[in-house]
Parts: structure tokens; sequence; C-alpha cells
């Protein structure tokens, strides 16, 4: 099975510009998860996707965006860059984000996409 | 809201050293806890969790309900151990509700 795919891998853009990242999770999860890793913060975060719907949502600015496809696949979209939007964006997929069986509750993270903002 | 905390940024020990990373939950109802790790260059991968109070890479970890932890053990640290460890929580008995990661304790284990 393959995993979890982000694209790009890494990405490099001006302030004030947009971004638009892309994830494919593992075939058969519904649920996608989106967090951004800085190495102050750790992992924070963003949002949760299932069945293409928005079902929970951190604590970022309305800048940050997402959503999700019939197939699942996930795009988050970052517009008006910052620089301190610099980091690595972690997508995760899961068989369900919530209730159910607890096997369900595992994350499979992808590589991420590393973002700098100049 | 949940929280959990992992105390210790760094923790350096020397091979075959007993390892104990340290993390603690602030929630009151039924969580799951989990245990990640991140290898240099790879991606964040699940250790283990407590329910299935399992032995992974020589590592075990024990809910304790009562000091609210979930505290990372190994006997003899390898360097191979060498990684960034998360504690994360998920609330399984209040809705959907996101996994809620701790800031993360990088490990160096010293030949």
């Amino acid at each position: 099975k393959a995993g979890v795919t982000q694209t790009p891998r890494y990405l490099i853009k001006t302030r004030g510009q947009q971004v638009t990242l892309s994830c494919s999770p593992i075939s058969g999860h519904r649920s996608v998860s989106w967090y951004q890793q800085t190495p102050g913060q750790g992992l924070q975060f963003l949002f949760e996707y299932f069945s293409e719907t928005q079902r929970n949502k951190g604590n970022f600015p309305g800048r940050f965006s997402g959503r999700q496809f019939s197939n699942s696949r996930s795009e988050m979209n970052v517009s008006t860059l910052e620089l301190g939007d610099s980091a690595l964006y972690l997508c995760a997929s899961s068989l369900s984000g919530g209730s159910g069986t607890l096997a369900k509750n595992i994350q499979y993270f992808g590589a991420g996409t590393r973002l700098s903002v100049l | 809201a949940q929280r959990v905390t992992q105390p210790e940024k760094l923790l350096s020990v020397f091979k075959g050293a007993p390892v104990e990373l340290k993390c603690n939950y602030s929630y009151s109802g039924s969580p799951e806890l989990f245990w990640y790790v991140q290898y240099s260059r790879q991606r964040l991968q699940l250790l283990l969790r407590h329910i299935s109070r399992e032995s992974i890479k020589g590592f075990t970890a024990d809910l304790n309900k009562g000091e609210t932890s979930f505290h990372l053990k190994k006997p003899f640290a390898q360097e191979e151990d060498s990684a960034m460890y998360y504690c994360a929580l998920k609330v399984v008995d209040s809705g959907n509700t996101p996994l809620v990661f701790g800031k993360g304790t990088r490990l160096s284990v010293i030949a």
C-alpha cells in the first residue's frame, strides 16, 4: 500500500504570495489532517477533513484554508504569505478521524512540504 | 482544552543507560495516548499506543491516570534511538476531536 504522499516536497515563495499544498492519503483512508511543524512550536494542528467536510480547525488565521475532494485527496492553501509561515507542513491520514474502532485513530504521516517564505 | 506537556526539549543519555521521556497530559475524561517518533530524514511514525500495551523497539509506556502521565521508557538506550519523540493525546469519549501533540523531546544517545 502506498503511503501518504505530499507534493511538492519543497517550496520557496516570497511574502504576499499564496501557495497550495497537496496531500494524497493512503487508499481507503477518509480522514486527512494538516499540521504545521516548526522547531519552536513543534506540531500545531491546522485542520482535519473527513468525507469532504472540515471536521476540526486549529487556531490559525483565516489565511490558512483547506479542502478535501471526493477521492479523499486534500489541499491546503495559504494566502498572503508571511515570513513566519516558513515551516514543514505535514499531512496525516487515518481510516477515521474520530469515533469508531480505536485502530482507526492511528495517523499516518507524509514526508511533508517544506515551505520557505523569503 | 486538552494539553500535552513534554517538559524536556532535549535529553542526552549514554548508550546502554536507561531512558525516560516524560509526558503529562491534561484531560479529565478517557484519552488515548500515543508516542510518535521522527528519525533523522524520515517521516513521523507511530511508535506505540497505550491500548496496545506492547513493547516496540524495547520501548514501553504505561498510562497513569492518577498522575495523568504517559512516560516512555527503555532500559538500555541504543544509538539508533536518537530521534525526536512526540507524545500525543486523542479524546475518544467525546465527539470528534483532533490529535493533540506535545512539543517534542529530542533524544540524543551518546556512544
